[in-house]
């Protein structure tokens, strides 16, 4: 299994230019979320969905947009990219949900990350 | 609401010492507890996690955490640092509305 990938690695945008941050996964896990990551305050959810064609809002979700049309795949959407959206994105899988959130007893499968830089 | 407070930012330690990471939380349900480790520029890795069985939990690489009810903390403990050690440490409190990070500890380890 490859578990949770994310592309690209790395991406460098102007600000007001979109984009789409590509999150997979091979484990069948119902529930998947994207965070970011900022120095001093760990990771903040920003979108998850406990299954195909289901998505909700997480603490900061202003500015992205996803979709989950297969169990599979979880793109994020940056509509009109902004300087404080220079950060770390992490997507993220879990076996099971609760209904409305992850299955708490259940770890979470990290992507290796992406790194985003808005000049 | 729930949260989740690491209590230090930074931990320094000397290779074959002990490392302690503290973590508190609150939370109005029974919580699951998860302490994860993120090496340098790579994803997080799950260390190990509390969900109602025993107090005492055991993880990879030598660590272990005990859960206190009482005293709402959940500590991460290694009996002797190792440099590969070296990384930041995300204490994480979930339950059946909710799932919340802390902001994390960063461990270094000295030769």
């Amino acid at each position: 299994n490859a578990g949770v990938t994310q592309t690209p690695k790395f991406q460098v945008l102007k600000t007001g230019q979109s984009m789409t941050l590509q999150c997979a996964q091979d484990m069948n896990h119902e529930y998947m979320s994207w965070y970011r990551q900022d120095p001093g305050m760990g990771l903040r959810l920003i979108h998850y969905s406990v299954g195909a064609g289901i998505t909700d809002q997480g603490e900061v979700p202003n500015g992205y947009n996803v979709s989950r049309s297969t169990t599979e795949d979880f793109p994020l959407r940056l509509l009109s990219a902004a300087p404080s959206q220079t950060s770390v994105y992490f997507c993220a899988s879990s076996d099971g949900t609760s209904g409305r959130g992850p299955n708490p007893y259940n770890e979470q499968f990290f992507g290796p990350g992406t790194r985003l830089t808005v000049l | 609401a729930q949260s989740v407070t690491q209590l230090d930012s930074h931990v320094s330690v000397s290779e074959g010492t002990p490392v302690l990471l503290r973590c508190n939380y609150s939370s109005s349900y029974s919580p699951s507890l998860f302490w994860y480790v993120q090496h340098p520029n790579k994803g997080l890795q799950l260390l190990l996690k509390y969900t109602s069985a025993a107090t005492l939990v055991k993880g990879i690489n030598g660590f272990e955490a005990e859960f206190k009810k009482s005293e709402t903390s959940f500590h991460l403990t290694k009996p002797s640092a190792h440099m590969s050690d070296a990384a930041e440490y995300f204490c994480v409190v979930s339950d059946l509305r909710d799932m919340r990070f802390g902001a994390g500890t960063r461990l270094t380890v000295k030769p």
